[in-house]
């Protein structure tokens, strides 16, 4: 079983609409959580960071974790064009300094 | 603040060399980790190095190495290269504090021929 696990995709959403990336984590002291967007050549960039259970709101994008079932979401609304990527979810190990990292899942938003 | 910084950019090298990758941290960030990228296994995890120290070590064998200066640079090292070793290596930084977030360069591209 690997760390971090991710449907690899691919995903394509019309745009305008919700993407929903998915995560599972098998770590269950990790407490800090990632989601990375990585374009085609490109290294990873940050997208939001959470720590707690529930979600988090930037613009159009929402993290939600829930660590009873070790599982971390991403929601992206009103998917731009722009948005197509990989997006990578990582986990940091509960003992710390070492991130585990998702194969990432490829996104494709038509326009 | 300037982001991470690695050298070079893309590398060609043929089977039996050594190759020596380098990567400047966020000024302030004392962790710096390798990864390796390949399309068919994602990121893996090489090494993280924190006050000129390796804390941690992924599944890579002996050929890979690294090390931090007292200035938080890092460099690693990859020696008898082999075919498989062509792959994007990130280097990442963070303050190594809790809940810290890494931060990416934008990769050594590594062509093995």
């Amino acid at each position: 079983q690997k760390e971090v696990e991710q449907n690899s995709g691919p995903l394509s959403v019309p745009e305008g609409a919700i993407a929903s990336l998915n995560c599972t984590y098998s770590d269950r002291g990790s407490q800090s959580f990632f989601w990375y967007r990585q374009y085609s050549g490109k290294s990873p960039e940050l997208i939001m960071s959470i720590y707690s259970n529930g979600d988090k709101e930037d613009g159009r994008f929402t993290a939600q974790l829930n660590k009873a079932s070790q599982y971390v979401s991403l929601l992206i609304r009103d998917s731009q064009p722009s948005d197509s990527a990989t997006y990578l979810c990582a986990a940091e190990r509960s003992t710390g300094n070492q991130f585990y990292f998702g194969t990432g899942t490829s996104l494709t938003v038509i326009p | 603040k300037a982001g991470v910084t690695q050298t070079p950019r893309y590398l060609i090298k043929t089977r039996g060399q050594q190759v020596t990758l380098s990567c400047s941290p966020i000024s302030g960030h004392r962790s710096v980790s390798w990864y390796q990228q390949t399309p068919g296994q994602g990121l893996q995890f090489l090494f993280e190095y924190f006050s000129e120290t390796q804390r941690n070590k992924g599944n890579f064998p002996g050929r890979f190495s690294g090390r931090q200066f007292s200035n938080s640079r890092s460099e690693m090292n990859v020696s008898t290269l082999e075919l498989g070793d062509s792959a994007l290596y990130l280097c990442a930084s963070s303050r190594s504090t809790a809940q810290e977030t890494q931060y990416f360069g934008p990769g050594t591209r590594l062509l093995v021929l």
